[in-house]
């Protein structure tokens, strides 16, 4: 069975805190995505990678950084986290230019206090 | 710009039929996709169009129609385990798969 794994499901980090937002893939997918997911706002896109060492920023990249050493791993960074950043984080990935869609992990709730 | 409209909320009965519509109006269209997504749970695939008409998929159908910009989802014999959002979204011909998701319906399935 396919997966996207996300470390942590649940997190609570304190304002100002590095914090790092893992994220595996075991079906060598190209692309790889990182949204978070707000009650009105829906999905919004903060980046994604279509290979390996190669980032492009989303609608919503303030405040984050990402990092994609290897193919199956794509890392979320929050530099220094702030309470508006309290969310539902959801990775993603997909094929390069297939038509399955995208698988999603189970989601990391962050909570900034 | 990109914009997706879905209905905020629905509700139905245990048994009936229902339909979501979605609107899109974006720079770019390369299929649309239906997910479900209970609570607190990732959002799952249902449904994919890229050519106009209708794919049914068992007590789910989705429906496309390009010209329009409009898609609806279908549910049918509704079930109490059907509560829950559904996302539109629309795959942007980038070159490689991009999605820009509506904000979610929500269905309530009453007994």
């Amino acid at each position: 069975d396919v997966k996207v794994t996300q470390s942590s499901r649940y997190l609570v980090k304190r304002t100002g805190e590095k914090v790092f937002l893992e994220c595996v893939q075991d079906m060598d997918h190209e692309n790889m995505f990182w949204y978070r997911q707000d009650p009105g706002l829906g999905l919004r896109l903060i980046y994604f990678s279509y290979d390996v060492k190669m980032k492009e920023k989303g609608d919503i990249p303030e405040g984050y950084s990402v990092s994609r050493e290897k193919k199956e791993r794509f890392s979320l960074i929050l530099e220094s986290a702030s309470t508006n950043q309290t969310s539902m984080y959801l990775c993603a990935s997909s094929l390069g230019q297939g038509l399955g869609g995208y698988t999603f992990g189970s989601g990391t709730r962050l909570t900034v206090v | 710009g990109q914009n997706i409209d879905q209905p905020t909320e629905m509700t139905a009965t245990e048994g009936a039929i229902v339909q979501i519509n979605c609107t899109y109006q974006t720079s770019g269209f390369n299929g649309l996709f239906w997910y479900q997504q209970h609570a607190g749970e990732a959002p799952t695939f249902l449904s994919y169009n890229v050519l106009d008409g209708l794919e049914e998929k068992g007590r789910f159908s989705s429906f496309l129609s390009r010209s329009k910009g409009y898609s609806y989802l279908l549910l049918k014999e509704l079930q109490m385990k059907d509560s829950a959002s559904y996302l539109c979204a629309v795959s942007l011909n980038t070159g490689f798969q991009k999605l820009v998701f509506g904000t979610g319906t929500r269905l309530l399935v009453s007994p």
